[in-house]
């Protein structure tokens, strides 16, 4: 199984709503990461977790909170959201071992903030 | 710190030729990885091909080849016999290796958006 799941595929919510990002991995990797994309842009680094620990963060704001309960999973709960958070959220999982560790996406979720 | 640089915004190829996607980069690691990423409309990035500061042959992966020239710090992907499903942005990315260990951040190019015509 080489494929990084994520539900759902589309998301619309308020800035007043609470909702969650899922993803998934079933290859072994233990590090996960959370990107943000704009239209037209690169991916933008948000968190990484290594041995389901934070390793990594962006200096992404609050409203942005990951969670990495095993190591096949990975959250990002989402709260109090601007309109300019609207973007697809990308996860993707690695190896940390020696080696070329590609990355592995999954296809994203857009997220639309009214 | 790293810096990924993609001059071609979009690029044009007539199917079954080949083409180039250039990529510079800029870093003081000494030792790093050069990836490239292949993003189609519907969003998913596919990593197409990677190449080591220490490998010594240009990589290659199928259709995809790299092609790796240190002194220069260039890191251009050359997609031969263009197919219409090539269509789609391309991303080169770079991330350090630091003892041993290479995951972590990746830095991206503004990527080159590449469309194959029939």
């Amino acid at each position: 199984d080489t494929e990084v799941t994520q539900t759902p595929k589309h998301l619309v919510m308020g800035m007043t709503n609470k909702k969650s990002l899922k993803c998934e991995q079933h290859m072994g990797h233990r590090a996960m990461y959370w990107y943000k994309q704009k239209a037209k842009k690169p991916p933008e680094l948000m968190f990484v977790y290594s041995y389901e620990k934070l390793s990594i963060n962006e200096s992404v704001p609050s409203r942005f909170s990951p969670e990495c309960p095993n190591s096949s999973l990975l959250n990002l709960h989402l709260h109090a959201l601007q309109p300019e958070d609207s973007a697809l959220y990308l996860c993707a999982s690695s190896q940390v071992t020696s080696g070329r560790n590609e990355q592995f996406f999954g296809p994203g979720t857009r997220l639309t903030v009214l | 710190a790293q810096k990924i640089t993609q001059t071609q915004p979009g690029m044009f190829v007539q199917e079954k030729e080949a083409v180039t996607l250039d990529c510079t980069y800029d870093t003081s690691d000494p030792s790093y990885g050069l990836f490239w990423y292949k993003q189609p409309s519907s969003g998913e990035m596919i990593f197409l091909i990677y190449q080591g500061s220490y490998d010594q042959q240009n990589a290659t992966e199928g259709r995809y080849s790299l092609n790796f020239q240190k002194a220069r710090k260039s890191a251009n992907l050359v997609i031969s016999a263009s197919q219409l499903g090539d269509s789609a942005m391309y991303f080169c990315a770079m991330r350090a290796i630091v003892g041993g260990t290479s995951y972590g951040k990746l830095t991206f190019g503004q990527g080159t958006i590449l469309t194959v015509h029939p």
